[in-house]
């Protein structure tokens, strides 16, 4: 069966303090891997990853995908009270043109000032 | 979120009734979906649509049915609402590249 594990489940950290968020996944046919922030309302696109090792960076959050390992981390360097949401990790298996998106259970980030 | 416009944003139904939770995109994405958000289960995929005419159950298909008649629209039906499907609702839509939510529907079935 598909599933994706996203760890830890919550975290609280103070503002500056650099946090690394990890997602592993056991899918077949894996496209891709996704991030989403999600604070009281709709998830908000971060990134989408379909190769091996290539950094995708936005400001202060990058993520990376091991596709050997089947894992993803997202880090967030220099946390805001801003960053403080949940953090979703979904994982396309592929079939046909496009596929479904697993979620895993999502990671609860707490920033304190 | 852009470009994915779902409604409505709130609905109270009465056990039995039907209602249908709309959604379009603009981008014109093949791939739409639905899914469900529940306390502690995370999201939950009900429906998806991987182009116009074409429609697959997801996980949790049981008492919505959806069709996908344009690239653009891709409404979700209760056919008759029971109290488990108080939940919050987000369509989604999916490009090569990105993939965009809407802003959800929370709905309460009593």
């Amino acid at each position: 069966e598909d599933k994706v594990v996203q760890s830890p489940l919550s975290l609280v950290v103070h503002e500056g303090d650099t946090v690394t968020l990890n997602c592993s996944y056991e899918v077949t046919n894996f496209r891709s891997l996704l991030w989403y922030k999600q604070e009281k309302k709709a998830p908000t696109f971060l990134f989408m990853l379909t190769s091996s090792g290539i950094e995708k960076k936005s400001g202060r959050l990058s993520s990376i995908l091991d596709k050997k390992e089947l894992s993803s981390i997202l880090n967030i360097t220099a946390t805001q009270t801003g960053d403080s949401a949940i953090y979703l990790c979904a994982v396309e298996n592929y079939g046909g043109s496009q596929g479904n998106l697993i979620f895993g259970k999502g990671t609860k980030l707490s920033v304190k000032p | 979120n852009a470009g994915v416009t779902q409604t409505p944003k709130f609905q109270v139904l009465k056990t039995g009734q039907s209602m249908t939770l709309q959604c379009a995109q603009d981008m014109n994405h093949e791939y739409m979906s639905w899914y469900r958000q529940d306390p502690g289960m995370g999201l939950r995929l009900i429906h998806y649509s991987v182009g116009a005419g074409i429609t697959d159950q997801g996980e949790v298909p049981n008492g919505y049915n959806v069709s996908r008649s344009t690239t653009e629209d891709f409404p979700l039906r209760l056919l008759s609402a029971a109290p488990s499907q108080t939940s919050v609702y987000f369509c989604a839509s999916e490009g090569m590249t990105e993939a965009f939510f809407g802003q959800g529907t929370r709905l309460t079935v009593v």
